[in-house]
């Protein structure tokens, strides 16, 4: 049960692209299309904003969009908006009904 | 509207206990799985207890296997963590989360545990 690895931090300016990386293993992330990845602000509780490597929720803005590749699973945030500054958590299904998060990312837009 | 309403937080001394509950409501409860999750102050998150909607299995992450227990009453629309041996490391925000599909749909507000002597 490790963490996923993420990067502590990504910044980029309003309108750009950002791309979050979750490092995995072939137990987890390599071994299950189960990739969910949450936003969350000071004080709140997380939020779902992929799910299943690449779906969004309804009203989750299409400027988020996830991929997967072996055992490394993405983040891409589309056209940077200010409210899109905040932590991410990547999650994967890890088997047997357990689950392992990243170490979180926070994104910062300049 | 769902909504996951978590309770039973507090100051305890290491080594104490306590249980923490999770009302739910604006869905049928008894349908769903469901999970705590863990956040210490200013760390990430961490998933720490499963529970099938009908209890037929349960699951812990290894730092609170055998200290831990998940429960649910689907007649009271609840779920339960009792938190027996506590430890400093446990001191973090705990939030109940919905499962749907592989991953955490819905969560409450969170309740904080604070363990210090």
């Amino acid at each position: 049960q490790s963490a996923l690895t993420q990067p502590r931090s990504v910044s980029g300016s309003p309108g750009q692209s950002v791309t979050i990386s979750c490092d995995g293993s072939s137990s987890d992330v390599g071994n299950y299309n189960y990739v969910s990845w949450y936003q969350q602000h000071p004080g709140i509780a997380p939020k779902v904003i992929i799910y299943d490597v690449t779906k969004r929720p309804s009203g989750v803005p299409d400027r988020f969009s996830g991929s997967k590749s072996a055992n490394t699973a993405s983040l891409t945030i589309s056209g940077l908006q200010a409210e899109d500054e905040g932590d991410y958590y990547c999650c994967s299904y890890a088997g047997s009904n357990t689950w392992v998060f990243g170490g979180g990312t926070k994104v910062t837009v300049l | 509207e769902v909504q996951l309403v978590e309770s039973g937080g507090g100051s305890v001394q290491p080594g104490g206990s306590l249980r923490l509950s999770c009302v739910a409501s604006g869905f049928p409860f008894s349908s769903y799985s469901m999970n705590w999750v863990r956040q210490a102050p200013g760390k990430g998150l961490e998933w720490i207890s499963y529970i099938t909607r009908d209890n037929s299995i349960i699951r812990y992450a290894d730092s609170v296997k055998g200290r831990f227990t998940i429960s649910r009453d689907n007649a009271k629309n609840s779920l339960y963590l009792l938190m027996n041996g506590l430890r400093a490391e446990d001191t973090a925000v705990y939030y109940c989360a919905r499962d749907w599909q592989w991953h955490f749909d819905y969560w409450g507000q969170g309740s904080l545990v604070a363990v210090a002597s």
